[in-house]
């Protein structure tokens, strides 16, 4: 199994772009959670998905959108990068809320 | 609301020094407790959980934690820390109801000299 794999691994976008940060999971997990990493500041949620077709906001929801299709990919959309969004994203998976987070290789983000 | 707080920023040991990184969370209800260790441009492995029975878990590398509920602690240890445990610590909860993420702390960075 490749677990959680995530891309690009680094990008820089202008104010104003949009792009997706792209996840998938091969190993059935129902439970797929989108988080950011702030110097100093830990990792916040951003989004989550319960299984494919349900998504709920997280702590800091605000210029993210994402969907979930199928069970495997859970994409993060930005429509318009602000600096406020620089930061390195994370995605997570889980077969059940009980269980433990499997996390991928992280984004980074970085918009001028 | 739930809360989670690393006490130590940054911490600097030798090697062979005993290490504790305290945690200390904020809720009322049963928690599932994490500490994650991201290791320097790699991503987030889980290092020990804590989900019911013996609060004194054990972890991957050496690593240990105990969960005093009184205290809505859990806090990490090793006896002897390697120049290899260079890293960021994550302390993490997650409350114990269905569909809920984890809450982090704002995390530790460990230097160790060798």
């Amino acid at each position: 199994n490749a677990g959680v794999t995530q891309t690009p691994k680094f990008r820089i976008l202008k104010i104003g772009q949009s792009m997706t940060l792209q996840c998938t999971q091969d190993m059935n997990h129902n439970y797929m959670y989108w988080y950011r990493q702030d110097p100093g500041m830990g990792l916040k949620l951003i989004y989550y998905s319960v299984g494919a077709g349900i998504t709920d906001k997280g702590e800091v929801p605000n210029g993210y959108n994402v969907s979930r299709s199928t069970t495997e990919d859970f994409p993060l959309r930005l429509e318009l990068a602000a600096p406020s969004q620089t930061s390195v994203y994370f995605c997570a998976s889980t077969r059940e809320a009980q269980e433990t987070q499997y996390f991928g290789p992280g984004t980074r983000l970085l918009v001028l | 609301a739930q809360s989670v707080s690393q006490h130590n920023h940054h911490v600097i040991l030798s090697e062979a020094a005993s290490l504790e990184l305290g945690c200390n969370y904020s809720y009322g209800g049963t928690v599932n407790l994490f500490w994650y260790v991201q290791y320097p441009g790699q991503h987030l492995q889980l290092l020990l959980k804590y989900f019911s029975g013996d609060p004194l878990v054990k972890g991957i590398k050496g690593f240990e934690a105990e969960f005093i509920k009184s205290k809505f602690s859990f806090n990490l240890r090793k006896p002897s820390v390697q120049w290899s445990d260079t890293a960021e610590y994550f302390c993490a909860l997650r409350a114990n109801q269905a569909g809920t993420a984890l809450i982090f702390g704002k995390g530790t960075t460990l230097s160790v000299s060798s």
